[in-house]
């Protein structure tokens, strides 16, 4: 089946960017999204890119999609300490469900 | 703002339980998931639903079976509860029957643990 990978840590000074990275396999994945989890929550949605895109930029956040290697990043600005959560890259293609990586969790060091 | 929301946040059960997770979404939202987190696993999807009385299965059905008898609102039902199904359960939702371009909006999670 399809897959979505990412690294499961980073950690990062406050004040600093932080770049997460996402891979994925399914070369006709038409959507791509960031979601964010806070401890004890669900999965709020941060920002998503059309497959047709390579940028986009939303404030802090920043999406480069690389379709030629299948590469998703998330940059986030400035980074905050209520930046500190776990965020998933998650790909979509057709009539499917999304298809969620593992998570990477964000630690901001103050 | 679309609404997800889950009827409970924490649950206690025991093995061998039937236990009945429920999920309401106000968006008329046709689409609606099922998902489970474990550390260090991600999401797994459960089941899903494209349609009022409609289910398929995702990656992990076994042991669980959903209802969709209105629009509105999507259960899990764990038939007979085991301790390996002790896990933070998520419930989604989202527009359109094709599920392309539309994104899916979360309830805040039921952590479920079996004793």
């Amino acid at each position: 089946g399809e897959d979505v990978e990412q690294s499961l840590f980073l950690s990062v000074r406050e004040g600093d960017s932080s770049v997460i990275n996402c891979t994925y396999t399914d070369s006709s994945s038409t959507y791509l999204y960031w979601y964010k989890q806070e401890p004890g929550a669900g999965l709020q949605l941060l920002t998503y890119i059309f497959s047709n895109m390579d940028m986009k930029q939303d404030q802090r956040l920043t999406v480069l999609l690389n379709k030629k290697d299948k590469h998703l990043s998330l940059r986030i600005a400035d980074t905050q300490t209520g930046d500190s959560a776990i965020y998933f890259c998650a790909e979509i293609s057709g009539n499917t469900p999304l298809v969620f990586g593992k998570g990477t969790r964000l630690s901001v060091i103050a | 703002d679309v609404k997800v929301t889950q009827s409970s946040r924490y649950l206690v059960k025991r093995t061998g339980e039937k236990v009945f997770l429920e999920c309401v979404q106000d968006m008329d939202h046709e689409n609606m998931f099922w998902y489970r987190q474990d550390p260090g696993l991600g999401l797994r999807l459960i089941y899903f639903s494209y349609d009022v009385k409609m289910k398929e299965k995702g990656d992990i059905p076994e042991g669980y079976s959903v209802s969709r008898e209105k629009k509105e609102r999507f259960s899990l039902i764990l038939e007979s509860a085991s301790t390996n199904q002790t896990s933070m359960y998520l419930c989604a939702s989202s527009l359109s029957g094709q599920g392309a371009d539309q994104p899916q909006h979360f309830g805040d999670g039921t952590r479920l643990s079996i004793l």
